[in-house]
């Protein structure tokens, strides 16, 4: 099977700072991305997504960047607020599946 | 808009039940996938339907089935359940299949399953 998998587990940061949550994919195949947030209790909820012939997109306070070389993803939380704290997960498609990682989590603190 | 719905939202079960969960994808997507989610852990994929044919299928055994239907919502049921299928049981939608144009998908609320 497909790994995905985030280097930290947990994450916290001040509110203000930036966050930067990081993904390891394993398929060099593997052509789209998705960051997705998933709150407690709710389904995870797209956040941005990168194609693989793009290095890096913006979204919102957001931006996603791809490093096909060491097949390595992270999302880039600007000014983070309360209202982030969450648990952040990277699916990467490959054929027709999305294969997730096992989540960050990230507490904002006030 | 309304996004993905999915019912119920919990569902309580015992061991060597069945259960059928539902869904019904954002209007105009014609593609329903279904995930499992343990407790602590990302989304596992089970199925994906496009146009009431099955397009794909994760590691899960046979006990585990889903069809859709012609307005494009969708069933999983499960049999003989174990323990370890209570989860979180997700379905997410997208317009066209999942592999044929880097297709987002959009994720519904989720089920949670309990089988005691």
């Amino acid at each position: 099977g497909e790994s995905v998998g985030l280097h930290l587990p947990t994450l916290s940061v001040q509110e203000g700072d930036n966050s930067i949550i990081n993904c390891a994919y394993s398929n060099s195949a593997s052509d789209y991305f998705i960051w997705y947030k998933q709150e407690s209790g709710k389904g995870p909820q797209f956040i941005i997504d990168i194609r693989s012939n793009m290095d890096k997109r913006q979204g919102q306070r957001v931006t996603v960047l791809l490093n096909k070389t060491v097949k390595h993803l992270s999302l880039q939380i600007a000014a983070t607020q309360p209202g982030d704290s969450a648990v952040y997960f990277c699916a990467e498609n490959t054929g027709n599946q999305f294969y997730f990682g096992t989540g960050t989590s990230l507490t904002v603190i006030p | 808009d309304a996004g993905v719905t999915q019912s119920p939202t919990h569902l309580i079960k015992t061991r060597g039940q069945h259960v059928t969960l539902r869904c019904s994808p954002i209007s105009g997507h014609k593609s329903v996938s279904w995930y499992q989610q343990v407790l602590g852990q990302g989304p596992q994929f089970i199925f994906q339907y496009y146009e009431k044919e099955e397009r794909g299928r994760g590691n899960f055994p046979d006990r585990f089935s889903a069809r859709q239907f012609p307005n494009y919502s969708s069933e999983l049921n499960v049999n003989a359940l174990l323990l370890g299928d209570s989860a979180l049981y997700l379905c997410a939608s997208s317009f066209s299949p999942i592999g044929t144009a880097r297709e987002t998908q959009y994720f519904g609320p989720g089920t949670r399953l309990l089988v005691l």
